[in-house]
């Protein structure tokens, strides 16, 4: 299987910081990956996929970056309802996979 | 608009069988497949298996391939997921989702509400 390997996995900040979270794969996925925010008790809520396509109705601070083995997520003004956990998730075998999440706490 | 809801709450003994469904509502159930995906307490997410709401064609993640099973009635537009000898570290909450197809796998767009299986003795 694909390995993700998030990180950080805990990140600190602060409302209005510019925040950016790395997802790596072990072997190149081309572009076939998606991240989620998932809140405490709540299903994961897609926000990207095919590493960079937005989804309809996220807002335009998140985007998402990047091929091969190596992505980010971008939160360019980081708002309240944002502090969440976030996962990648790569499609590029029928073997999904999905990183190890990315929790973004309040500083 | 979209919906998928699951069944509720269930606490299994170990060894048990756990069926967990899954009714898909504002779309056509047969045009996409459905995902399940597991969240053990305080863990990340683990994809357990795709099933094709289409024919009913299945990708089991391998490591539970010999315990799982992936069902649908398109009759009820409800998918199915049965867990077999369950373990304790079966413990978790289960999701389904509605899964968008691409050349290589599927990503969710949609997902159900979780329902927690807990086994224990």
């Amino acid at each position: 299987d694909i390995q993700m390997t998030q990180s950080p996995s805990t990140l600190s900040a602060s409302v209005g910081d510019r925040v950016t979270i790395t997802c790596r794969a072990s072997q190149s996925i081309s572009s076939w990956l998606a991240w989620y925010q998932q809140k405490p008790g709540k299903a994961p809520k897609l926000l990207i996929y095919k590493a960079s396509s937005l989804e309809s109705g996220v807002p335009s601070r998140f985007s998402g970056s990047g091929s091969g083995t190596e992505f980010t997520l971008t939160i360019s003004s980081l708002q309240p309802d944002d502090f969440a956990t976030y996962y990648c998730q790569q499609y590029n075998s029928y073997s999904l996979t999905f990183g190890g999440g990315t929790k973004v706490e309040i500083k | 608009q979209v919906q998928l809801v699951q069944s509720g709450a269930e606490v299994e003994k170990p060894g048990a069988s756990v069926k967990v469904s899954c009714k898909a509502s504002g779309y056509t159930f047969t045009s996409y497949g459905i995902s399940w995906v597991r969240q053990a307490p305080g863990q990340g997410l683990e994809w357990m298996g795709w099933i094709s709401a289409y024919n009913g064609n299945t990708n089991y993640a391998q490591k539970l391939q010999a315990r799982v099973t992936m069902t649908t009635d398109t009759s009820t537009s409800t998918a199915y997921m049965e867990l077999r000898s369950l373990r304790s570290d079966d413990t978790a909450v289960y999701y389904c989702a509605k899964s968008l197809p691409t050349e290589s796998g599927w990503y969710f767009d949609y997902w159900g509400q979780g329902t927690l299986v807990t086994v224990s003795s």
